[in-house]
């Protein structure tokens, strides 16, 4: 069974520090990896997609990792600002339909 | 468009109760798939579809039920609600239903639980 997770649990750091959020999976069949953003009391929205060949990719200040054979992803954030803090969630998608989701790492950035 | 949809926001039922949760997309998504969320743990899958008149089992399918008549909506059933089903229950849909698709996938806001 897919194990998926996120250290820490939570992380709290002053504006324009740079993040690094980790995902680990224990088991390394799988198609792609998911990093997703959740606001308190909302769903949640896709930030970035890497597929299992790929190994890593950007969008604006985002940056997400993916080593497949050591079974981890890494999420970095530069320039952290207040409109950043939130619960940061990584989903692994095996060889079927199910998504596995790790707890989530919950992000505050003080102004 | 809408996106994801999801009714009502709230639900408060006592236990033995039965109640629908309401999903509906407007994007002619093929997959839609309901997760419940608990405080200190990752989204679980309940159900999915990968098409309409095709449902299967996620990982914690026990005590709900779900249909998918048309492409639009996918319901999820509490046949009889218990304590343990009190959670935030979110439905999500994406383009492609392969297990090899790079589609992301759209959630809905979700619909906060309590069983009493």
């Amino acid at each position: 069974k897919q194990e998926v997770t996120q250290i820490p649990a939570a992380l709290s750091v002053p504006e324009g520090e740079n993040l690094v959020l980790n995902c680990s999976f224990t088991d390394s069949a799988i198609y792609n990896l998911q990093w997703f953003r959740q606001d308190p009391g909302k769903g949640l929205t896709s930030l970035l997609l890497i597929q299992s060949s790929q190994r890593e990719q950007t969008s604006g200040r985002l940056n997400a990792s993916l080593d497949k054979s050591s079974g981890r992803s890494t999420l970095y954030i530069a320039a952290s600002q207040p409109g950043d803090s939130a619960t940061y969630l990584c989903a692994v998608q095996p060889n079927d339909y199910k998504l596995s989701f790790g707890a989530g790492t919950t992000v505050t950035v003080r102004a | 468009n809408a996106g994801v949809t999801q009714t009502p926001k709230f639900q408060v039922l006592k236990t033995g109760q039965s109640m629908t949760l309401q999903c509906a997309q407007d994007m002619n998504h093929e997959y839609m798939s309901w997760y419940r969320q608990d405080p200190g743990m990752g989204l679980r899958l309940i159900h999915y579809s990968v098409g309409a008149g095709i449902t299967d089992q996620g990982e914690v399918p026990n005590g709900y039920n779900v249909s998918r008549s048309t492409t639009e909506d996918f319901p999820l059933r509490l046949l009889s609600a218990a304590p343990s089903q009190t959670s935030v229950y979110f439905c999500a849909s994406s383009y492609s239903p392969g297990p090899r698709s790079t589609d992301t996938q759209y959630f809905g806001p979700g619909t906060r639980l309590t069983v009493l």
